[in-house]
């Protein structure tokens, strides 16, 4: 089963539309983290936002808005009059205390999202 | 500062080749990782380091060596380059444990 999971393989909208993008996450930890990083054409990963456990907050920047709810184990990430410029493809990723088989202090990825804004 | 450089960008190797990835942060970080990204896939963990001399397997590290013998540098090498192999590798730099990771601008790597 998958740690992390963006249903939304991609997605295509007009330029002003709003758009959210799902991310729910599997976890047993009670202390966690949660990512979302940003990977426009040219390739790089450019960090969002990062949002622990203990903090259910609405966070809001600019246009971007991320609703986090632990009851059903979901971080969405919201582009309010999304603009060309946000094309990219989005990742939401999760750090726990301890991953099985290894990898303690890594993140694991979703498979991402793909946004497309047509002008 | 420059952050988290990587080199090469691209390469392309034969099966059976060796090369070493070469990944550098100057932020002074503690915690140094590194990661491969297929077509249509989200990130894996290949290695990770917590400081200069001490480095742990993570999700996918088969076929791959670490070593950390400075703050600054965390190579990722590959001794017998396989078709498998073939994917973007991404280096990420944390200072505390589970703290934000920068990473790198990615390695293109090809084996044929």
């Amino acid at each position: 089963a998958q740690k992390v999971t963006q249903a939304q393989t991609e997605i295509s909208v007009v330029e002003k539309e709003d758009v959210t993008l799902d991310c729910v996450y599997e976890t047993r930890d009670t202390t966690y983290y949660l990512f979302w990083y940003k990977q426009p054409p040219s390739g790089e990963l450019v960090f969002l936002i990062r949002r622990n456990s203990f903090d259910e907050q609405n966070e809001i920047s600019g246009r971007y808005s991320w609703n986090f709810q632990k009851s059903t184990s979901s971080f969405n990430f919201t582009i309010t009059a999304s603009q060309v410029v946000d094309s990219a493809v989005y990742f939401c990723a999760l750090s726990e205390a301890r991953v099985p088989g290894g990898g303690a202090d890594g993140l694991t990825f979703g498979k991402g999202t793909h946004l497309i804004i047509q002008p | 500062n420059a952050g988290v450089t990587q080199t090469p960008k691209f390469r392309i190797l034969k099966i059976g080749q060796s090369m070493t990835l070469q990944c550098a942060q100057d932020m002074n970080h503690n915690y140094m990782y590194w990661y491969r990204q297929d077509p249509g896939m989200g990130l894996k963990l290949i290695y990770y380091s917590v400081g200069a001399g001490i480095t742990d397997k993570g999700e996918v590290p088969n076929g791959y060596n670490v070593s950390r013998s400075t703050t600054e540098d965390f190579p990722l090498r590959l001794e017998l380059a396989a078709p498998s192999q073939t994917s973007v590798y991404f280096c990420a730099s944390s200072y505390v444990q589970r703290d934000t990771q920068y990473f790198g601008p990615g390695t293109r790597l090809t084996v044929l």
